[in-house]
């Protein structure tokens, strides 16, 4: 059961893009399509914005995106707005009825 | 909307137990397998335990295993986790989180409660 390695920070400036990576093995990523990602800001609960790898729920905006190629999964945010800045981490049920989460991301909006 | 409240937190010496709970509303509780996640102070999230949607099957995390218990109250829309022989490194915010029904994903999450393993 260890972390999902997702990269400690990423950046970007409203308008562009920023992709996330979660590198997994095949045990979790790799080996099944229920990867979720959620966004947490500084002292809220996370709030669920893709599940299924790639699947977004209702009211989550189509700027945000996910995708999987082998044992990582990513979460891209395209036309990056200032309230996009916060933590984001990734998710994947790992076999046998457990989860595992990713180390977190935090983005910062330049 | 869907609620999830959690209660029971606090401060407990090492060795300890403690037990948490969480109050559901909004959705159809005994459709839902729910999970525990928590949140070591300044950390990444780390899933606990889950339950399934009858609170037959339950599952841990290693690191828990054998120390902590979920159960779940099907007609009072509740579910708890019972913590013992608790350690410093179980200090953490812990959220009740639904799973999206027959997912595999955890969709709907508490704002947590803070449990702190400190002498």
């Amino acid at each position: 059961q260890s972390a999902l390695t997702q990269p400690r920070s990423v950046s970007g400036s409203p308008g562009q893009s920023v992709t996330i990576s979660c590198t997994g093995t095949s045990g979790d990523v790799g080996g099944h399509n229920y990867v979720s990602w959620y966004q947490q800001h500084p002292g809220k609960a996370p709030k669920f914005m893709i599940y299924d790898v790639s699947k977004r729920p209702s009211g989550v905006p189509d700027r945000f995106s996910g995708s999987k190629s082998g044992n990582t999964a990513s979460l891209t945010i395209s036309g990056l707005q200032a309230d996009d800045e916060s933590d984001y981490y990734c998710c994947s049920y790992a076999g046998s009825y457990t989860w595992v989460f990713g180390g977190g991301t935090k983005l910062t909006v330049l | 909307q869907v609620q999830l409240v959690e209660s029971g937190g606090g401060v407990v010496q090492p060795g300890r137990s403690l037990r948490l709970s969480c109050a559901a509303s909004g959705f159809i509780f005994s459709s839902h397998a729910m999970h525990w996640v928590r949140q070591a102070p300044g950390k990444g999230l780390e899933w606990v335990a889950m339950t399934s949607y009858d609170g037959i099957n339950k599952y841990y995390a290693d690191s828990v295993k054998g120390r902590f218990t979920i159960s779940r109250d099907n007609p009072k829309n509740t579910m708890s986790l019972q913590m013992n022989s608790l350690r410093a490194e179980d200090t953490a915010v812990y959220y009740c989180a639904r799973e999206y029904i027959e997912s595999y994903n955890i969709d709907h999450w508490g704002q947590g409660t803070l449990v702190t393993v400190s002498s």
